[in-house]
């Protein structure tokens, strides 16, 4: 079964301050990739999704992830973060074909704090 | 909108009551999904289901069970409650092949008390 990573469990940036969260799967073949967040208080909402092509992904509010095979990596990257972007993200990873149920393994989460 | 709706937000229960928690969406998907999220563990699939009346085990399915009898509905029963039940969880939906990834509901806190 494949597993998610994320190596970062809490992040601090000020504002402006670029940001990098890591995520490694375990998986050799084709994967698609996903990163959510979770505004403090809110549900899980995605961010951006990556199924083929362009292994720079661009998705909403300024993200951006880079799929990079050789790595098994799908990092998420905002050059310059805003404190609203606080908030808890996660990397998952959806193994196709279509399984029953198109299940996602979920990475522990990355949380970011951004002060003022 | 898809809006995954889940009919408590907050749920305190005394160990070994029989505990349900339910979770309805609006858009016709097929698949349905329950997560437990703990802190540090990230989000682990219990149950899901691809039909009504279909259901397959997650990662950590002891202790709790499931019912789909209706499309737009997927319910989380705890058997008998237990304190190391105590979590936030969530219910999710997708279409097939879920291109679009899934739908979260906002949660349910459960502390077992």
């Amino acid at each position: 079964a494949q597993s998610v990573s994320q190596h970062n469990h809490h992040v601090i940036l000020s504002e402006a301050a670029s940001l990098e969260l890591g995520c490694n799967y375990s998986y050799g073949g084709t994967v698609n990739l996903f990163w959510y967040v979770q505004y403090p208080g809110q549900h899980l909402q995605l961010l951006l999704k990556y199924f083929s092509g362009d292994p720079l992904v661009k998705g909403i509010k300024g993200f951006e992830a880079e799929f990079i095979k050789s790595k098994f990596s799908f990092n998420l990257r905002k050059p310059s973060v805003q404190w609203s972007d606080t908030a808890e993200y996660f990397c998952a990873v959806r193994v196709p074909p279509n399984n029953a149920g198109n299940m996602l393994t979920f990475g522990g989460g990355t949380r970011l704090m951004v002060k003022p | 909108d898809v809006k995954v709706t889940q009919s408590s937000r907050y749920l305190v229960k005394r160990t070994g009551e029989k505990v349900f928690l339910e979770c309805v969406q609006d858009m016709d998907h097929e698949n349905m999904f329950w997560y437990r999220q703990d802190p540090g563990l990230g989000l682990r699939l219990i149950y899901f289901s691809y039909d009504v009346k279909m259901k397959e085990k997650g990662d950590i399915p002891e202790g709790y069970s499931v019912s789909r009898e209706k499309k737009e509905r997927f319910s989380l029963i705890l058997e008998s409650a237990s304190t190391n039940q105590t979590s936030m969880y969530l219910c999710a939906s997708s279409l097939t092949p879920g291109v679009r990834g899934y739908t979260f509901g906002s949660g349910t806190r459960l502390t077992v008390v």
